[in-house]
């Protein structure tokens, strides 16, 4: 495997279901964060880690829990979802060096909330 | 507050016709710009990093520029795998780590 790899890549759940989204980095990185991206809408920054440390909750609500067991992956656990929370999630990933460090992107996990 | 805006929101070419897609920014700063192109249902894909007003980069067909308030991607007579949606983003000297801010993107459309 290469770059930023995201399962599963379609996801179908009902509103009282739970699930998780992962994201595998395997680019050395030490920073990685979670993306919305609703249709016709920019990109949304939900959470982002920095050295398994979370520096950005960008008030999402708490029905999305996000989580960084290293520094190589990245979690969303999902529960009670709500139709609108359908969308692309996307996962990147960057060296953090102080600069500013281009992100690279996983292929997304299309989610659809019934 | 931070901002980016891209236009045209559309944009349909003919094989080898040439064009720009604009990116304007506002913010306190900047740390660096980002360009991505991406392909339906996929995840952006890394074109370009610029960092500071008259910085120019290039690759095959795409050319992107830099200035205090706007950056410029040209296409050079553009094929139609060029078919893209094209993004900009911004860092800002506000972000203490690494916070892009997404523009809308354009969609680009390359007809044979």
């Amino acid at each position: 495997e290469t770059g930023v790899t995201q399962t599963p890549r379609h996801l179908v759940m009902g509103m009282t279901n739970k699930k998780s989204l992962k994201c595998e980095q395997h680019l050395g990185h030490n920073a990685m964060y979670w993306y919305k991206q609703s249709a016709k809408k920019p990109l949304e920054l939900m959470f982002v880690y920095s050295l398994e440390e979370r520096v950005e909750n960008n008030s999402v609500p708490s029905r999305f829990s996000p989580e960084c067991p290293n520094s190589s992956h990245l979690f969303l656990h999902l529960h009670t979802l709500q139709p609108e929370d359908s969308a692309l999630y996307l996962c990147a990933s960057s060296q953090a060096s102080g600069r500013s460090d281009t992100q690279y992107f996983g292929p997304g996990t299309r989610l659809t909330v019934l | 507050e931070d901002q980016v805006t891209q236009s045209p929101e559309a944009l349909r070419l003919q094989e080898g016709e040439s064009s720009s897609l604009n990116c304007s920014y506002t913010v306190s700063g900047l740390r660096g710009l980002f360009w991505y192109r991406q392909d339906p249902g996929k995840g952006p894909e890394f074109l370009f990093t610029l960092y500071s007003a008259g910085e120019e980069k290039e690759k095959e067909r795409l050319k992107a520029t830099l200035t205090k308030k706007e950056s410029f991607l040209h296409i050079t007579a553009p094929k139609p795998e060029d078919s893209a949606t094209y993004l900009c983003a911004v860092h800002p000297l506000s972000g203490g780590y690494n916070k892009l801010i997404f523009g809308a993107g354009t969609r680009l459309a390359v007809h044979p």
